[in-house]
């Protein structure tokens, strides 16, 4: 079935430091969207993306839809103690109605 | 408030019993999904519902059992033949499932099988 992969798995940033987690798919996606989940707490919705090469962003948050959509990234620019979380991505698959998650990145941020 | 709730928050059960997890929304999502997340494992969908009366397997349907009987209501059961039941719940709903469908997540139910 359609998988979505997710990586790093964990990473660990000073506060001040970049960080970037990468998705991609077995297959093409519809669209792809990203989700925070913050220790103890459930995943909250941040952003889609649906075209083909698509860039946005969101203050120091970068997001990305490769040119094929079937890979993804999202970039933070200088870190912060409130980034800490667990970012999923998500892809809508081609026939509809499976939302398929990737495993996540944990984000860890010392101060 | 709108929003999608589960309950309860947290659900122990003794090994061998069948558990039902609320999951219930006045959204007036069409869709609903149930999730389970472990450890480095991400969020694994069991199932997922586009409409009233109808649901699809996801990829770890074993051991679980679904109904959408009404358009709020998504509850999950896991059965004694869920090998593996200990893990945290995530029920969430959209509006649909075309492309612009963002979910929403209730604030999950865990459970401890002991």
């Amino acid at each position: 079935g359609q998988q979505v992969m997710q990586i790093p798995q964990y990473q660990h940033v000073q506060e001040g430091e970049d960080f970037t987690t990468y998705c991609n798919s077995s297959t093409t996606l519809s669209n792809i969207q990203w989700y925070k989940q913050r220790p103890g707490g459930h995943p909250v919705f941040l952003i889609q993306l649906v075209k083909s090469g698509e860039v946005k962003k969101q203050k120091r948050l970068t997001f990305q839809f490769g040119e094929a959509k079937k890979n993804s990234s999202l970039h933070i620019t200088a870190t912060q103690t409130t980034d800490v979380g667990t970012y999923f991505c998500a892809g809508l698959d081609n026939q509809g109605g499976k939302l398929i998650f990737g495993q996540g990145t944990e984000l860890s941020v010392k101060p | 408030d709108g929003g999608i709730t589960q309950s309860p928050k947290y659900l122990f059960r003794k090994e061998g019993q069948n558990v039902t997890l609320s999951c219930e929304q006045n959204l007036n999502h069409d869709a609903m999904y149930w999730y389970r997340q472990d450890p480095g494992q991400g969020l694994r969908l069991i199932y997922y519902s586009q409409i009233v009366n109808d649901f699809q397997k996801g990829d770890i349907a074993e051991g679980y059992s679904v109904s959408r009987e009404k358009k709020e209501s998504f509850p999950l059961t896991v059965t004694s033949a869920q090998k593996n039941p200990t893990a945290f719940y995530l029920c969430a709903s959209s509006i649909g499932t075309g492309l612009d469908t963002e979910a929403f997540f209730g604030q999950g139910t865990r459970l401890t099988v002991v």
